[in-house]
């Protein structure tokens, strides 16, 4: 069972609207990943935190996306807002020492945009 | 940019038999290859790991076998069980913290018994 928790499992939006999902990693993991993995199960990776820091995140999420992982409270990921191409289960992971090694991950939020 | 290659896209294998999975890679500094697997409306989960150090890793049914001069890895699954029915995903990264694994686009095995 994963010691990742995403919440919601499941969101449904209309295109334009706000999206927000949130993730707690495994008790004692400082470094957190944010995935999108699409209906072809494609990987898309998005950011990651050592603890509230960011240590790498691509272009898009420096426009509709923002996230955060502030201490003593969930870390989420928010779409400003949202579009079709959106639709997609965000996948959340953790890490006691960055990619290197095991990755655990949540269950995913499928965010479907209508 | 695809960096990290998987083929075949599915394949179905009888039980007992053995399963050969593909990867290739772009990026020469990669150094670090993990499987991940993942059954359906599971979250992918590591099953295999290995580092260029080695040219084989070995845990149960399941071994790596790596070739570094042509960026080539193959993940074999011996004695295949229909437990083993799940999407695996190859992955590498170049290591340190801020690195973000990057995944191919897995193969989804199905073994019939």
């Amino acid at each position: 069972n994963s010691k990742v928790i995403q919440t919601p499992r499941y969101l449904v939006k209309g295109q334009g609207q706000k999206a927000k999902m949130r993730c707690i990693p495994e008790k004692g993991h400082p470094v957190v990943f944010w995935y999108q993995q699409n209906k072809n199960n494609e990987f898309k990776f998005l950011i990651n935190f050592q603890n509230q820091e960011v240590l790498q995140q691509i272009d898009m999420t420096e426009k509709r996306f923002s996230a955060e992982c502030p201490s003593n409270s969930p870390c989420s990921l928010e779409i400003q807002s949202s579009e079709a191409g959106d639709s997609a289960l965000y996948l959340c992971a953790s890490s006691l020492q960055g990619t290197n090694e095991r990755l655990f991950f949540g269950h995913g939020t499928k965010l479907s945009v209508l | 940019q695809q960096q990290v290659r998987q083929s075949p896209q599915s394949l179905t294998v009888w039980e007992g038999e053995t399963a050969i999975l593909n990867c290739s890679y772009e990026d020469s500094t990669f150094d670090y290859f993990p499987w991940y697997w993942q059954f359906p409306r599971e979250s992918p989960a590591l099953l295999i790991a290995i580092r260029p150090v080695s040219n084989k890793k070995e845990d149960g049914r399941f071994t790596i076998f790596f070739n570094k001069r042509e960026k080539k890895l193959s993940l074999h699954i011996t004695d295949s069980q229909p437990g083993d029915s799940a999407t695996y995903f190859c992955a590498a990264n170049t290591g340190g913290l801020s690195g973000k694994l990057t995944f191919g686009e897995g193969t989804q095995v199905t073994v019939i018994s």
